[in-house]
This record gives C-alpha cells, sequence and structure tokens, in this order.
C-alpha cells in the first residue's frame, strides 16, 4: 500500500518560473516530511523539510508548504534555474526514522 | 568530514550468486537504513540497524540480511541472486541518539543481475 502519493510524474518550467510539486499522505502517525533532490548516478540529497506544527518553511528559493487537517504538502521552487532539473521525492517518516518515499517528480528547467 | 560512503560503486552479478554492499555512516551518526531504488521508482526500505541490530524491517525477503558493527558501519547481503535484484542499492545514516529524523544518503551502489 502506498502511503505518500506524489505528483505530478514530471513537470516542464521556464527558466524563472515557480515549480510546484504536491503530495499526500495517509498514515497520520508520519512526523516529520523531508523532500529529497536527486541527480542522474546520485544519492537523494536532503533539500529541506517540514514537521507539521508549522504550516510553511522557506529556505532560500524552496518553500515547503504543509496542510494537516487535508494531509497533504508541497514543494515550491522559486525563480527555478536549469541547475535545479533533477528528480525530487517528497517523503514522510515516523517512529524509527523509516523514511516512505513518494514515487518522484522528474523536473527540467528550461531557459 | 567525510558524508556517507559506500562500496562498490558499481558491481554485476549473476543469477543464484551472492552480494555483499558495504557501507560507512557520517561521522556522529549511530544509525544506518538501507534502501533498494528500481530505474525510474523511489527508494524503497529495506531495512534499519541500530546498536548493531536490525530493528525495522521492510517488505523484503529473507534472502536479504544485514550487519551492523561496532563502528556503525554496516553490509547488505542479498543471497540467490534474482534479475529483479537489480537496482541502486542506498545506505543512508542519521542520528538516532539525538531523536532527529534526517538521514542522509550515500551515492549509492548500482547491481546489475545478469
Amino acid at each position: 500500500q502506498q502511503q505518500v502519493k506524489q505528483s505530478p510524474q514530471s513537470l516542464i518550467v521556464q527558466k524563472g518560473g515557480i515549480s510546484i510539486i504536491n503530495c499526500a499522505y495517509e498514515n497520520t502517525a508520519f512526523d516529520y516530511f523531508p523532500w529529497y533532490q536527486q541527480f542522474p548516478g546520485k544519492g537523494p540529497a536532503l533539500l529541506i523539510a517540514i514537521r507539521p506544527d508549522v504550516s510553511e518553511k522557506k529556505e532560500g528559493r524552496f518553500t515547503i508548504s504543509f496542510n494537516k487537517s487535508a494531509k497533504q504538502f508541497s514543494l515550491h521552487i522559486m525563480d527555478s534555474q536549469p541547475g535545479d532539473s533533477a528528480t525530487y521525492f517528497c517523503a514522510a517518516s515516523g517512529g524509527y526514522q523509516k523514511v516512505t518515499f513518494g514515487t518522484g517528480t522528474k523536473l527540467q528547467v528550461i531557459p | 568530514d567525510a558524508g556517507v560512503t559506500q562500496s562498490p560503486t558499481h558491481l554485476i552479478k549473476t543469477r543464484g550468486q551472492q552480494v555483499t554492499l558495504r557501507c560507512s555512516p557520517k561521522s556522529g551518526h549511530d544509525t544506518v537504513s538501507w534502501y533498494q531504488q528500481a530505474l525510474g521508482q523511489g527508494p524503497q526500505f529495506i531495512f534499519q540497524y541500530y546498536e548493531e541490530e536490525e530493528r525495522q524491517r521492510g517488505n523484503f525477503p529473507d534472502r536479504f540480511s544485514g550487519h551492523q558493527f561496532p563502528n556503525y558501519s554496516s553490509e547488505l547481503n542479498v543471497n540467490a541472486l534474482l534479475l529483479g535484484d537489480s537496482a541502486l542499492y542506498l545506505c543512508a545514516s542519521s542520528f538516532q541518539t539525538g531523536g532527529r529524523n534526517e538521514q542522509f544518503f550515500g551515492p549509492g551502489t548500482r547491481l546489475t543481475v545478469l
């Protein structure tokens, strides 16, 4: 049973535009929601993370919005750059830190 | 300060063989988790080691086993390899004692089963 649903599967954004990736979870025991960025041939790198006691977290051009009642969270990438082209995974964890990943969004930022 | 390291980088095996993958956690981390990432998919949790014991396991058969050493490094063993075991195997380390959930991933080992 997939516990973290992610959309869209792929995304093409113009340079300078806003990239938005959405995720939804089912397990209310989750208490930590990270986003990972993965380049081809590399391991996932932690980008930004949020806990359910806040509704928004911003780090530079990256913002997580969190809606606890709807069990949804999203990643916004402002002023998207070609260097942001990668696969992005939302994830969720609780308890002993097992991380459940979404299916990934392949982002392409075109000049 | 070195991050999470994994060896080897790439590995080619044939069906039925056995393989051992290795992971050294980030300095100061005491917990190691292993994930399998098939092409085009998100990582799937295999198991986690803390204090040299398997603490939690995902939906993987007993052919997948592991070990954690006193220096916190870890091994993943896969027996009787199947074609479907071809994937990127990722190791992630974290600091459990600190009560934080941040996991840092290594570059992975690309396993190809022929």
